[in-house]
């Protein structure tokens, strides 16, 4: 696809339940990104792959958030026992890396928003 | 922690009208890159304008321009000739060279209302 994707577009949980968000970056980025944006809120960053590798996980905000990216491409956002204070639009986001370098601009995907009731 | 400070929470402006929103920001870096993303109500973050912290001169990109000025950590941005298209959500965003995994750090972003 041109963009970045993420699926699904909404997703209504239960306090308890497991949710699993998608994001499909841009084919050939090998950077990417998520953040939490809370309503009214700028975006916080939550954790970064370089291909299959997260080398920095030092914004999720508990053990009950889990990311995953097995072959350095489609990644999940994988949040268990869904608190309300989860509630939030989990952005995905995806750069090129040349020549070692990562490239600056950020794609950014259109966001799932979770809503945990 | 580096933060970033959007002081106009909401701004609006004419059509056709000139319009500057202010960032702040604070890092003890000296090598970063600084960004303006729009988010238009449908969610999707869009890249507006970037500037690298080494370069003196002011980045443009048709109708939008900053104001960089390093020593007072301070990154606005303008719109001329404002089109109703430019009404949405605006986020400062700095990514500094320390960070390591390049991530961008938000501020709290300024809603902008373009008046027909």
């Amino acid at each position: 696809g041109a963009g970045v994707s993420q699926s699904p577009r909404y997703k209504v949980a239960k306090r308890g339940q497991d949710v699993a968000l998608r994001c499909d970056p841009i084919s050939g980025h090998v950077s990417l990104f998520w953040y939490q944006q809370a309503l009214g809120q700028g975006p916080e960053f939550l954790t970064y792959f370089q291909n299959e590798a997260q080398l920095d996980k030092s914004g999720l905000p508990s053990d009950r958030f889990f990311a995953e990216r097995p072959e350095g491409s489609v990644s999940t956002l994988k949040i268990q026992r869904t608190q309300q204070e989860d509630s939030a639009v989990y952005l995905c986001a995806s750069s090129l890396v040349l020549g070692g370098v990562v490239y600056n601009e950020q794609f950014f995907g259109p966001g799932t928003r979770l809503t945990v009731l | 922690a580096q933060t970033v400070t959007q002081s106009q929470p909401e701004m609006s402006v004419q059509e056709a009208e000139t319009v500057t929103l202010s960032c702040t920001y604070d890092t003890s870096e000296s090598d970063y890159y600084l960004f303006w993303y729009k988010q238009p109500p449908s969610r999707q973050m869009i890249l507006v304008i970037r500037q690298e912290a080494y370069k003196q001169q002011n980045a443009t990109e048709n109708r939008f321009s900053v104001n960089f000025q390093k020593a007072a950590k301070s990154f606005s941005l303008k719109i001329s000739d404002s089109q109703l298209g430019d009404a949405a959500m605006y986020f400062c965003a700095p990514r500094y060279s320390g960070a390591g995994s390049y991530q961008l750090t938000f501020g709290k972003g300024t809603k902008l209302s373009v008046i027909p």
